[in-house]
């Protein structure tokens, strides 16, 4: 099973400021499949980023992804409002199970 | 637009049986997608319980495959979900979603495992 970790487990910020999320994996990501959610309380989780890098239809630019191998980022480069919530990385590559990272906070500082 | 809708009991007695269903609705279940269930819990965060094909194949999470089962009902669009022998640990927000990576999801159903 591949594990993911986040870090930081939380960030606290300002409205307007860059936020930098990581997720690092146990193993190699196949295929760079591994995707980005984003989670409000009391809502489901929504999908943000996919392959890595591409957005989902419907999401604003100031998000963006990277990363390849194990090490892979969230990038919102000027936080709004709503932006504050939990952030969770997911791999979907070719070893199940499919598994999911801790999850880091957002927080309005 | 894929709505997904979880629906069943909010309350299940330890060492009995959890069904859930989703039903899809905007979209036809035998599109070609993966159809998953994923569960939310304090403690383990979100773990992927499985998925099930239209076509009925399935692959479930190896830490639940003993417990769990899968079912579709092309005809109804909606599919389903039995876990069995619940105990407390399986207390959490159960979602369904659609295809990988996982979008949409539904809004969740909370169940809580207790006598």
């Amino acid at each position: 099973e591949i594990v993911l970790t986040q870090s930081p487990g939380s960030l606290s910020l300002s409205p307007g400021q860059r936020a930098t999320l990581s997720c690092r994996a146990s193993q190699s990501v196949s295929s760079t499949y591994l995707a980005w959610y984003q989670q409000r309380p009391g809502q489901a989780p929504r999908l943000l980023i996919y392959d890595a890098s591409r957005r989902a239809p419907g999401i604003p630019d100031r998000f963006s992804g990277s990363g390849s191998g194990t090490d892979f980022s969230l990038t919102i480069s000027r936080l709004e409002p709503e932006d504050f919530a939990m952030y969770y990385c997911q791999q979907y590559g070719s070893s199940l199970p499919w598994t999911f990272g801790q999850g880091t906070k957002v927080e309005i500082k | 637009q894929v709505h997904l809708q979880e629906s069943g009991p909010g309350l299940v007695k330890p060492s009995e049986t959890l069904s859930l269903t989703c039903s899809v609705s905007g979209g036809s279940i035998s599109s070609g997608y993966y159809w998953n269930w994923i569960r939310q819990t304090p403690g383990k965060g979100l773990e992927w319980i499985g998925y099930i094909y239209f076509t009925g194949s399935t692959n479930y999470n190896p830490s639940l495959k003993s417990r769990v089962t899968m079912s579709v009902d092309t005809s109804k669009n909606l599919f389903s979900m039995n876990l069995s022998s619940v105990t407390a640990a399986d207390t959490a927000v159960y979602y369904c979603a659609r295809g990988i990576p996982f979008d949409p999801w539904g809004q969740g159903t909370l169940v809580i495992v207790s006598s």
